[in-house]
């Protein structure tokens, strides 16, 4: 398995800000994801992120929005820009290990006002 | 893409019990199958998986089977315990995009002691 912390956990923000969620892992991984679990929802896989290149966004999602920086094989970053009330979410950073299985980092609870 | 349906939502058992939770997807390419347990306020946590050359595979009291054919899984906790209570999720690969997954709708289990 893997060893993945989230930074922040938690947030409140106001609306037209914009958050910066770090993830960070205990080991090199080659595949990163980074998933949205609204309130009461399942999870909704947000992007790609690549290392050493753009990341690869879901149908929904632009990287206006959600850019994705992607620096090394332990480390990502995911910032909701612009935040509405409608961002208000639990986002989740996961990493594959082994040859699919997928593990998934504490998640960061949002709360725009 | 790929689609996932899960049913039911929730599920209420008495303790001893079994339980089943059933999904269906849409790719006939997708060939990775976990199901994930989150309990409130908590991150998903893998609790078994599958692969698509393999038709059952059991770990203690869960147990997942697969259909390709009709494109259906399912997962089957016995001897359900209160500690079971949580919302569980089934995935499917997306297609055969390495680790993109596709989560169902969940389904909130409620074991009654």
């Amino acid at each position: 398995s893997a060893v993945i912390s989230q930074k922040p956990s938690r947030d409140i923000c106001q609306r037209g800000t914009s958050l910066t969620i770090q993830c960070q892992v205990d080991s090199q991984v080659t595949m990163m994801f980074w998933y949205r679990q609204q309130p009461g929802q399942s999870l909704t896989l947000i992007a790609t992120a690549n290392q050493g290149s753009e990341a690869t966004y879901e149908s929904g999602f632009v990287i206006d929005k959600f850019p994705i920086s992607r620096p090394n094989l332990t480390f990502s970053t995911l910032t909701v820009s612009n935040m509405s009330p409608e961002d208000s979410s639990i986002y989740l950073c996961s990493v594959v290990v082994g040859q699919e299985t997928q593990y998934f980092g504490p998640g960061t609870r949002l709360l725009v006002l | 893409g790929e689609n996932v349906e899960q049913h039911p939502s929730t599920l209420s058992v008495q303790e001893g019990d079994s339980a089943v939770i059933k999904c269906t997807y849409s790719d006939s390419a997708s060939n990775y199958f976990p199901w994930y347990k989150q309990e409130l306020g908590k991150r998903p946590q893998l609790i078994i998986d599958i692969r698509s050359n393999v038709g059952e595979k059991k770990d203690q009291r869960i147990a997942v089977t697969l259909n390709k054919t009709a494109k259906h899984f399912s997962l089957h906790i016995t001897e359900t315990q209160p500690e079971d209570s949580a919302v569980y999720f089934c995935a499917a690969t997306l297609g055969t995009s390495y680790g993109k997954l596709t989560f169902g709708q969940g389904t909130i289990l409620t074991v009654h002691p």
